[in-house]
């Protein structure tokens, strides 16, 4: 089983609509973890840190649920600046690398 | 505030030549990490730099290596290049080891025939 797994997407949605991806992840130790986003051919940037159970910005919310050992990332009010790849990366206390899905890609049309 | 930078944007390689790549890292942070990232894929660890000295080493043979200066710079060497290397090269600083959020530079794209 892969560390951490993401379905690649597409998700192709219009535009105000509530889209949610999920990452499993293999490592039960993980309590915290990022989502960044990747812009097509650009360099991934930070979009939520979460040290909880989970956090909202504004449209953005993330949640961890530790049993089924997933991170979920929904976006409400879509919009066509959205349009990105969004890779999840669940943090191990012990390792100084981290370590990215595959990320899923998000498509949304006008 | 001086985001990370790398250099070149794009390069363009033979099989079997060497490539070096320069990164300047987040004015403060004093952690560099390089990642490899092939299309589709997500960034893979090839490696940190914490004080001059690499602390950590992901699956990536030993042509791979690089350097940290004491202005907390870096560089990526690869010897021997070969077709698979063709990727998108990020370096990312940071101001801890261990989990702290990476910030990436624009990366640079190697294209090796």
């Amino acid at each position: 089983r892969k560390e951490v797994e993401q379905d690649p997407g597409p998700f192709n949605v219009p535009e105000g609509a509530t889209v949610a991806f999920n990452c499993t992840y293999s490592n039960s130790a993980s309590q915290s973890f990022f989502w960044y986003r990747q812009d097509c051919r650009k360099e991934p940037k930070l979009l939520m840190s979460v040290y909880s159970s989970g956090n909202e910005d504004g449209r953005f919310t993330a949640q961890l649920n530790r049993a089924s050992q997933y991170i979920s990332l929904l976006i409400r009010d879509s919009k066509l600046s959205d349009s990105a790849t969004y890779l999840c990366v669940p943090l191990d206390t012990g390792r100084r690398a981290l370590t990215f899905g595959s990320g899923t890609r998000l498509q949304v049309q006008p | 505030e001086t985001g990370v930078t790398q250099s070149p944007t794009h390069l363009i390689k033979t099989r079997g030549q060497q490539v070096t790549l320069r990164c300047s890292s987040q004015s403060g942070h004093n952690t560099v990490s390089w990642y490899q990232q092939a299309l589709g894929q997500g960034p893979q660890f090839i490696f940190q730099y914490y004080r001059e000295e690499e602390n950590g080493r992901g699956n990536f043979p030993p042509r791979f290596s690089g350097l940290q200066f004491p202005n907390y710079s870096s560089e990526l060497n690869v010897n021997a290049l070969e077709l698979d290397d063709s990727a998108l090269y990020l370096c990312a600083s940071s101001l801890g080891q261990y989990n702290s959020p990476l910030h990436f530079g624009n990366g640079t794209r190697l294209t090796v025939t």
